[in-house]
């Protein structure tokens, strides 16, 4: 069974920076895109960013390019999205999401996701 | 960026009833469209790819349609717990973009 467990989520200042996770198991994760997709309070969805399998290609959403960064360590199978310059509209849930194999393709599991609140 | 706009906002349906939610892609997307459903914010759970595609242990009752700019999620014949908010998304290209969502409540 695919999991998809984030962890990192917290209140942090405007300016402040924090790291979230994502561990996987149930697959074999190098052989995935990963993405992280994130929830505004009563809002709907938005692609934050994305990276091969290999790690050697990422994406970011206009809103946070910059300022954050994805990558991932596949000897432990964990994602990671290390956020930085925090605004308080990056306040959200952030969902981490596995592409049913390649970068073009949906996301076919997400996890629970973590709160990330920003906020003085 | 490639905007996806999804009608109704929210519509209440009976239990039985044939429900139809529509997404329109500002550019063609190349049938590189899904349908997500998520419940009182909880993870989203994906249900639809390439337009039409189920994915496995989604009830027969859904089903996609369309192409090019224009798409539909049809779920006939309601049941209780399709209440929740329904998501279409696109990922021809970046920066991948959801309609705005469609929430969903059964009489």
């Amino acid at each position: 069974e695919v999991q998809l467990l984030e962890s990192g989520g917290d209140l942090v200042q405007p300016g402040g920076s924090l790291r979230l996770s994502c561990a996987a198991s149930g697959f074999t994760f190098n052989t995935y895109a990963m993405s992280w997709v994130r929830q505004a309070p009563g809002k709907g969805l938005e692609w934050v960013s994305s990276i091969d399998f290999r790690g050697l290609r990422t994406d970011y959403a206009d809103s946070v390019k910059g300022r954050f960064t994805i990558s991932r360590d596949n000897s432990k199978s964990t994602l990671y999205l290390e956020m930085n310059s925090l605004r308080a509209e990056d306040t959200a849930v952030y969902y981490c999401a596995r592409h049913k194999v390649i970068l073009k393709e949906h996301f076919q599991h997400w996890g629970q996701g973590t709160l990330v609140t920003v906020s003085s | 960026d490639i905007q996806m706009t999804q009608s109704p906002s929210s519509l209440s349906a009976s239990v039985g009833d044939r429900v139809t939610i529509t997404c329109r892609a500002s550019q063609d997307i190349r049938n590189s469209l899904a349908w997500y459903q998520q419940k009182s914010e909880k993870a989203p759970k994906s249900l639809i790819y390439f337009v039409s595609t189920l994915e496995s242990g989604v009830p027969s009752r859904f089903s996609g349609s369309g192409s090019g700019t224009d798409f539909t999620l049809t779920i006939s014949g309601l049941q209780p717990e399709d209440f929740g908010t329904y998501y279409c998304q696109q990922y021809n290209s970046y920066p991948y973009t959801f309609g705005q969502g469609t929430k969903l409540e059964i009489k």
